[in-house]
């Protein structure tokens, strides 16, 4: 079974601190790597999505760091803010099966405190 | 805006009943997809949809079957339900193709007593 490994589990930063997520994934069998931030009580939503040829993707605060070769994918934070407290998936798309699935990581539980 | 509508926030139900969790989509997407959520196991695909009466197994389907009668509708049946399926349940749909953006409703808790 293909997997994304995700860490840390939770996740505590200061106002104004940056927030690091780190994922790895086990093959070379993923064409799409996306992140997803879900706000209690709501569900998951798309963030942000890389694209294993580019090596970094940034979207205002936030940035997504890809190494190809080793096979692990971040999310940044920059100047983490209160209202980024939520769970973070991040979710690769396998190259078969139609891209019509994502497997995603176990999440990491972020908590901006001020 | 895609809108992801899921029949009930909370459901408590008794081991051994017959569940049925309600998953609309307004925006004619052809894929359907079941999630359940537990903590430090993340997002795990229960089962998805590509088409009306069409499904695929996901990563767990033992426990659980689908239906989709119609294109915006898609339901999740617990045949008969047990505490280890106590369990926050997501539904979530996309675009047919190679969309990697899948739209979320908002959960039903589901607790199993």
């Amino acid at each position: 079974q293909q997997q994304v490994k995700q860490s840390p589990q939770s996740l505590i930063v200061q106002k104004g601190g940056i927030s690091i997520i780190n994922c790895a994934y086990e093959n070379t069998a993923f064409d799409y790597f996306p992140w997803y931030q879900q706000f209690p009580g709501k569900g998951p939503a798309l963030l942000i999505a890389i694209r294993p040829d580019v090596s970094e993707k940034k979207e205002g605060r936030f940035t997504i760091s890809f190494n190809k070769s080793a096979k692990q994918f971040s999310l940044h934070i920059m100047d983490s803010q209160p209202g980024d407290s939520a769970t973070y998936f991040c979710a690769a798309r396998p190259v078969t099966g139609g891209g019509n699935k994502l497997t995603f990581g176990t999440g990491t539980q972020l908590k901006v405190e001020l | 805006d895609v809108k992801v509508t899921q029949s009930s926030r909370y459901l408590v139900k008794r081991t051994g009943e017959k569940v049925f969790l309600e998953c609309v989509q307004d925006m004619d997407h052809e894929n359907m997809f079941w999630y359940r959520q537990d903590p430090g196991l993340g997002l795990r695909l229960i089962y998805f949809s590509y088409d009306v009466k069409m499904k695929e197994k996901g990563d767990i389907p033992e426990g659980y079957s689908v239906s989709r009668e119609k294109k915006e509708r898609f339901s999740l049946i617990l045949e008969s339900a047990s505490t280890n399926q106590t369990s926050m349940y997501l539904c979530a749909s996309k675009v047919g193709g190679r969309s990697y953006e899948q739209y979320f409703g908002p959960g039903t808790r589901l607790t199993v007593t």
